[in-house]
């Protein structure tokens, strides 16, 4: 059974291009959660989804940035026109149903 | 609102000594979580332990256990016999709903714990 798996490790970007981020959750969980990490920071969260919906997107900004999570396939994070406050590590955890929380590894954005 | 303070930005401690990290937390709710995660320089995020709000004995896994005091709000780490691998940035997690009817992790500033030879 695979852990939560976020790709890519490292993403690169230059202002004003697109970021997708991807997120597979544990097998069987149906509950996503994305959070970032701006440096020297804790994790903030940002969205959570489980499949289909959106439920809460309190802590993801209004512009540029959306999260989905289809019936097939990933999550993704989608972040239009990058500038370079994104830059940042971006973590994905997943959950069968609370309390458990089971984090990716991060991707790891840099906007040059 | 829910809250988690870490006081303390650094710590350093020597091989095989006991460290304790210290973790406040605030929220209303009465159900709620706490989480201790490991990160360390390569950067993934690593579950430690976690702590119930109705749990009666502080919870332990191996060199960590977790010093729950209700009353006061705090859920302070404790790794005892430090070593050199334990080195890294350690964050305390409350999971809560908040009132909303789900729960998500609201993590604070970190910890960097240093451990000398």
């Amino acid at each position: 059974n695979a852990g939560v798996m976020q790709n890519p490790r490292h993403l690169v970007r230059r202002r004003g291009q697109e970021a997708r981020l991807r997120c597979s959750p544990m097998k069987g969980h149906s509950h996503v959660y994305w959070y970032r990490q701006l440096p020297e920071e804790g994790l903030k969260f940002m969205v959570y989804l489980q499949k289909e919906n959106i439920i809460d997107e309190s802590g993801m900004p209004k512009e540029r940035f959306s999260a989905e999570f289809p019936k097939e396939g990933p999550s993704i994070l989608r972040i239009q026109q990058v500038v370079r406050g994104d830059s940042a590590a971006y973590f994905c955890a997943s959950s069968p149903r609370g309390p458990e929380a089971f984090f990716g590894q991060g991707t790891r954005l840099t906007v040059v | 609102a829910q809250k988690i303070t870490q006081t303390q930005p650094g710590m350093f401690v020597q091989e095989k000594e006991a460290v304790t990290l210290d973790c406040t937390y605030d929220t209303s709710d009465q159900s709620y979580g706490l989480f201790w995660y490991k990160q360390p320089s390569s950067g993934e995020m690593i579950f430690l332990i976690y702590q119930g709000s109705y749990d009666e004995q502080n919870a332990t896994e191996g060199r960590y256990s977790l010093n729950f005091q209700k009353a006061r709000k705090s859920a302070n780490l404790v790794i005892s016999a430090s070593q050199l691998g334990d080195s890294a940035m350690y964050f305390c997690a409350i999971w809560t709903t908040g009132g909303s009817g789900y729960s998500t992790l609201t993590f604070g500033k970190g910890t960097m714990l240093l451990v000398s030879p």
